[in-house]
């Protein structure tokens, strides 16, 4: 079935610094992949996508691509702030909108 | 309206009652979504809706959770003879179709099972 890893957490860093946070996934086909953050007391919101390999999805300032030869869509930003705190979920599409997510890694920038 | 709604933010009851959460999607959005988030367990799959009908119900627990959707728009999730192992937050999402992929979260509600 379907399944999606991605890194465990916290991770901490101090502002400006580069984020890498890893998720790599099992799927048949070629599933839709994504990354969604949920900040302290809001609800999921999705931050980016990218729907076949060796597309790059981007939004405020963070990207990852779709490596279908390593099944990995890595999330990366170059100078993390203090507002980027909060969790981050990896997720993959069935081929309609259900997803399947991984558990979440909790991202913790101080100043 | 503006997001999606769910009630209440906040349930506690007590082992063996039941239980009903409610979800108001967006306006016009005609897939619904269930899931539940629990510690350390990231999110998982409950339900989807595609109007009022249920294409999959795979990750429905156990025969005592439920849920319906009425009138495509507010759909309830029934939890019966409620468990300790219960206890987590039920998230809703609805998205515009079942092929638009991007999923609108609600807040959540934070179940305690005692």
């Amino acid at each position: 079935g379907n399944s999606v890893t991605q890194m465990e957490g916290p991770v901490t860093l101090s502002e400006e610094a580069f984020l890498t946070i890893n998720c790599t996934y099992t799927a048949t086909g070629y599933p839709s992949l994504f990354w969604y953050v949920q900040y302290p007391g809001e609800g999921l919101q999705l931050l980016l996508k990218a729907t076949k390999a060796d597309d790059k999805g981007s939004n405020k300032g963070f990207e990852a691509t779709y490596r279908k030869e390593t099944t990995s869509f890595h999330l990366e930003k170059g100078s993390v702030q203090v507002s980027d705190s909060a969790v981050y979920f990896c997720a993959l599409s069935k081929g309609y909108s259900t997803l399947t997510f991984g558990k979440g890694t909790m991202l913790l920038v101080s100043p | 309206g503006a997001g999606v709604s769910q009630s209440p933010s906040n349930k506690v009851t007590e082992k063996g009652k039941d239980v009903e959460l409610r979800c108001d999607p967006i306006s016009g959005h005609t897939a619904l979504y269930w899931y539940r988030q629990s510690l350390g367990q990231g999110l998982e799959f409950l339900i989807y809706f595609q109007g009022n009908s249920a294409p999959d119900k795979s990750g429905l627990p156990s025969d005592r959770f439920s849920a319906e959707r009425t009138g495509g728009s507010v759909s309830t999730l029934t939890i019966q003879r409620t468990q300790q192992e219960d206890s987590a937050v039920y998230l809703c999402a609805s998205s515009l179709g079942d092929r638009d992929e991007k999923l609108f979260f609600g807040s959540g509600t934070q179940l305690s099972v005692l």
